[in-house]
Parts: structure tokens; C-alpha cells; sequence
């Protein structure tokens, strides 16, 4: 069936430095991703979303990278901070359903 | 969290018990889901509704029911609580179809003994 899978579930980063989390899908016909940063004990929070028309595109200190060829997505995060900790994970549809694919999620711990 | 609120927040219970979930939002969005999240897995969609009164079933919907006699109110009924329901129940809304992105509540933790 469909997924959508994170590479890495834990990635340890040092606080300045630039994070980049991966996802893949399975889906070819998946035309719009959003990336979501959940916190302990609270509801995922948007990031930044994007569709298969584009291939890059940027939010404040997040960039997301889309590679149709292979289905997969990145998101970087720029000069990492305490704050950034969190599990981010991507979802996946297609226009036209209801439907989102979650990943697993990747927990990112900011070292200081 | 996008005008949408959960009730209640934590709730324990006993196998075998009815429980009911609410989701509430302000933002008169269209769509509304319930989704599951448990250690291991991705968001699991448990229902959704596309309009009032209209609902239709998720990839993890048996043992459960919803209802949306309103558009800001969704419920989540377990209609006998079993204990592999215990788990962590995400409400969100999207306001169209296509390229929009879901809004998620705060969540409510459920525990079944």
C-alpha cells in the first residue's frame, strides 16, 4: 500500500548548525507534501508545505526539497536551535482526495 | 492551534465503555478527520467528514463511529472501549479540497484499562 517513510527516526544536531531531515513516498501520483513539527505533548504544527509543481521552496530558516524522480523530500533547517527540537515527520496527497500519508516522524535533538 | 479545541484532554477508562470524543473548531472548515497516533506508527486516519452529516471511514475506523450534526463539531464515539484504543486522538480540519493543509488540535490522551 502507500507510505511515506523518514530515513533516520532520531538525528542529533549541534545547536548553529543546519539540520536536514528526509521523507519518501511511495505514491507517484502524491502531488502536494507538508512537513509538521510536533512538540511533546501537543498537536502537529505546520511548517511548510509544498506542491509537485515546484521543487524548492522557503519558509524562515526551513527549506523544503522536493525530487519527484526518486519521491523524495527534504527539509532543512537552518542555523538549529534549542527551540527546533521536536519529531518532525512529512505527509503526503494527491488533490483531488481526502486522503494524507503520514511518516514515522524523525526526533530532533539540538545539542548545545 | 487554528481554532480547534479537544474535550477532554486525558480521559481513562474501563473496557467495555462507551466514550465519546469532541473536536470543535472555529475556523468553518469543511473537512474534519479523527486520526490515531501511536508509538511506531504515522497518523493513522480513523474518520473523516466532508460536510455536515457527511462522514466516511479511514484506514482504522472499525470500532469506532462519528457524527457531525454541525459544521464545527465532530465527535468520536468508541462505542465499547477496548484497551488496543489506547492511544493519543488528533482532530484536524482543512478548508477545501486540493492543495490545503491540515490543522491538528491539541489531542486527547485516552487510556483504556
Amino acid at each position: 500500500g502507500e507510505s511515506v517513510g523518514l530515513h533516520l527516526p532520531t538525528l542529533s544536531v549541534q545547536e548553529g548548525d543546519n539540520s536536514i531531515i528526509n521523507c519518501a513516498y511511495s505514491n507517484s501520483a502524491s502531488d502536494y507534501f507538508i512537513w509538521y513539527k510536533q512538540e511533546s505533548g501537543k498537536g502537529p504544527q505546520f511548517i511548510i508545505d509544498i506542491r509537485s509543481n515546484m521543487d524548492k521552496r522557503q519558509g524562515q530558516r526551513v527549506t523544503v526539497l522536493l525530487n519527484k524522480t526518486v519521491k523524495h523530500l527534504s527539509l532543512q533547517i537552518a542555523a538549529t536551535q534549542p527551540g527546533d527540537s521536536a519529531v518532525y515527520f512529512c505527509a503526503a496527497s494527491t488533490s483531488g482526495t481526502y486522503k494524507y500519508i503520514f511518516g514515522t516522524g524523525t526526533r530532533l535533538k539540538v545539542l548545545a | 492551534d487554528a481554532g480547534i479545541t479537544q474535550s477532554p484532554r486525558h480521559k481513562v477508562t474501563e473496557t467495555g465503555t462507551p466514550v465519546t470524543l469532541r473536536c470543535h473548531q472555529t475556523e468553518n472548515h469543511r473537512y474534519m478527520y479523527w486520526y490515531r497516533q501511536d508509538p511506531g506508527h504515522g497518523l493513522r486516519l480513523i474518520h473523516y467528514s466532508y460536510g455536515v452529516k457527511d462522514t466516511d471511514k479511514g484506514e482504522v475506523s472499525d470500532g469506532y463511529s462519528v457524527s457531525r450534526s454541525k459544521t464545527e463539531d465532530f465527535l468520536l464515539t468508541l462505542e465499547s472501549a477496548t484497551s488496543s484504543q489506547t492511544s493519543v486522538y488528533f482532530c484536524a480540519i482543512r478548508e477545501g479540497g486540493g492543495y490545503n493543509e491540515q490543522f491538528f488540535g491539541p489531542g486527547t490522551r485516552l487510556t483504556v484499562l
